[in-house]
């Protein structure tokens, strides 16, 4: 099972800054199926970025992913009031299961 | 527009039986390439991917729950179904079905809200 760590745990920013999040996997995703969610309390989990860098239909461009191998980033270049969320990176490629890193939380400071 | 919406019980008895039922609209799930899976996520844990199965029928189990898990289809009411046999207290958990759409490897593309069931006796 390839195990996917997130980090750091939460991060505490005021809007306008640049975040960048960080998923490391126990071993290499050399088929690049990677992805990264957004969830809000109350809301279903919403598709960000995948293939390690594809953002989904009506992602904003703010919104970017990168890496290969074992360590990926997402980087949002400038936090707006809604982006403040918990995000989770997942592999979905070989081997079974998909598996999902424990998320971050992103928190207005 | 897509939506899927997760429905069971709210409470199972430890040993009972869980069955979980993911209606969905705004596809068809025998559209090529379509697929709707399962995950789950323990108060306070991580993200679980359970199971997913396919518009031709073919079904994935996560490894460590394969023999507690089967899936399934009703293509003409647009309904997956999930069961889960033998359920304990740490199974309890926001379950969730979500749509793929792709080849093989696939993200999950769209998600329902979740339903909590909780395992206590």
């Amino acid at each position: 099972e390839i195990v996917l760590t997130q980090s750091p745990d939460t991060l505490s920013l005021s809007p306008g800054e640049r975040v960048t999040l960080s998923c490391r996997a126990s071993q290499s995703l050399s088929s690049g199926y990677l992805a990264w969610y957004q969830r809000k309390p109350g809301q279903a989990p919403r598709l960000l970025i995948y293939d390690v860098r594809i953002r989904a239909t009506g992602i904003p461009d703010r919104f970017s992913g990168s890496g290969s191998g074992t360590d990926f980033t997402l980087t949002v270049s400038r936090l707006e009031p809604e982006d403040f969320a918990v995000y989770y990176c997942q592999h979905y490629g070989s081997p079974l299961p998909w598996t999902f890193g424990q998320g971050t939380k992103v928190e207005i400071k | 527009q897509v939506t899927l919406r997760e429905s069971g019980p709210a409470l199972v008895r430890p040993t009972e039986t869980l069955t979980l039922t993911c209606s969905f609209s705004g596809f068809s799930l025998t559209t090529s390439g379509m697929c709707v899976s399962w995950i789950r996520q323990p108060p306070g844990k991580a993200l679980e991917w359970l199971a997913r199965i396919d518009w031709d029928d073919e079904k994935f189990y996560s490894p460590s729950l394969k023999t507690r898990l089967t899936i399934s289809k009703d293509t003409s009411k647009n309904q997956v179904v999930l069961t889960m046999t033998n359920m304990d207290p740490v199974d309890t958990a926001t379950y969730y079905c979500a749509r793929g759409h792709g080849a093989i490897f696939v993200p999950f593309h769209s998600w329902g809200q979740g339903t909590l069931v909780t395992v206590s006796s």
